[in-house]
């Protein structure tokens, strides 16, 4: 079946980087873009932005941009979401999902990885 | 960015009833708007895309409406597995954004 699995929580100081990966498998890697959103505790869904997995084109949230890079490695199905230069409020649970082509949503999503940020 | 907005932010309705919630884009968007379903602790599950498809197996008593800056998605009998937050979307921009969510819960 279609899933994305993601990989385990991360607990990391201000300051540090945290990359979470995201392995997909049941479809074609490479004919969909995988979307990053987050979710602070108690809060909305942020998107962080996307990738395309068939070459590599990025698009990131304005706030985000120069702290975030997502690449993938098509040989294996994963696409990776690198966040430097964490703070406080990066605390949050981190989604990667499948981007249908044409904006028509995202239709399978991980379950989640938390990235807890603490001193 | 394409700013959205969503309400109400929260409603209590009862099982059966109709339930209507409001999404509007600060620019226009045609009809790249997409609404989803989070439960507590879950990610977000797909309902409708591209403002009024239906996705491969939600329930038909979901529907959407709209296109350019106003679109609505309407629940036309609520059943007690949609006690959940609602949430809009726009992929018009190559920068998505979401809605702040419309939390549904038991009156």
């Amino acid at each position: 079946q279609v899933q994305l699995v993601q990989s385990g929580a991360e607990v990391k100081k201000p300051g540090a980087s945290v990359k979470v990966s995201c392995k997909a498998s049941g479809y074609t890697f490479t004919s969909y873009g995988i979307s990053w959103v987050r979710q602070a505790p108690g809060q909305g869904l942020e998107w962080m932005g996307w990738i395309s997995a068939y070459n590599g084109n990025t698009n990131y949230a304005q706030k985000l941009q120069g702290r975030v890079t997502m690449t993938t490695d098509t040989s294996t199905s994963t696409a990776y979401m690198e966040l430097r230069s964490l703070r406080s409020d990066d605390t949050a649970v981190y989604y990667c999902a499948r981007s249908i082509p044409g904006g028509n949503g995202m239709d399978v999503w991980g379950q989640g990885t938390t990235v807890t940020v603490s001193s | 960015d394409i700013q959205m907005t969503q309400s109400p932010s929260s409603l209590s309705a009862s099982v059966g009833d109709r339930v209507t919630i409001t999404c509007r884009a600060s620019q226009s968007i045609s009809s790249y708007l997409n609404w989803y379903q989070q439960k507590p602790g879950k990610a977000p599950k797909l309902l409708i895309y591209a403002a009024s498809s239906l996705q491969s197996g939600v329930p038909s008593r979901f529907s959407g409406s709209g296109s350019g800056t106003d679109f609505t998605l309407t629940i036309s009998s609520l059943q007690p597995e949609d006690f959940a937050t609602y949430y809009c979307q726009q992929s018009y921009s190559t920068r998505f954004t979401f809605g702040p969510g419309t939390k549904v819960d038991i009156k």
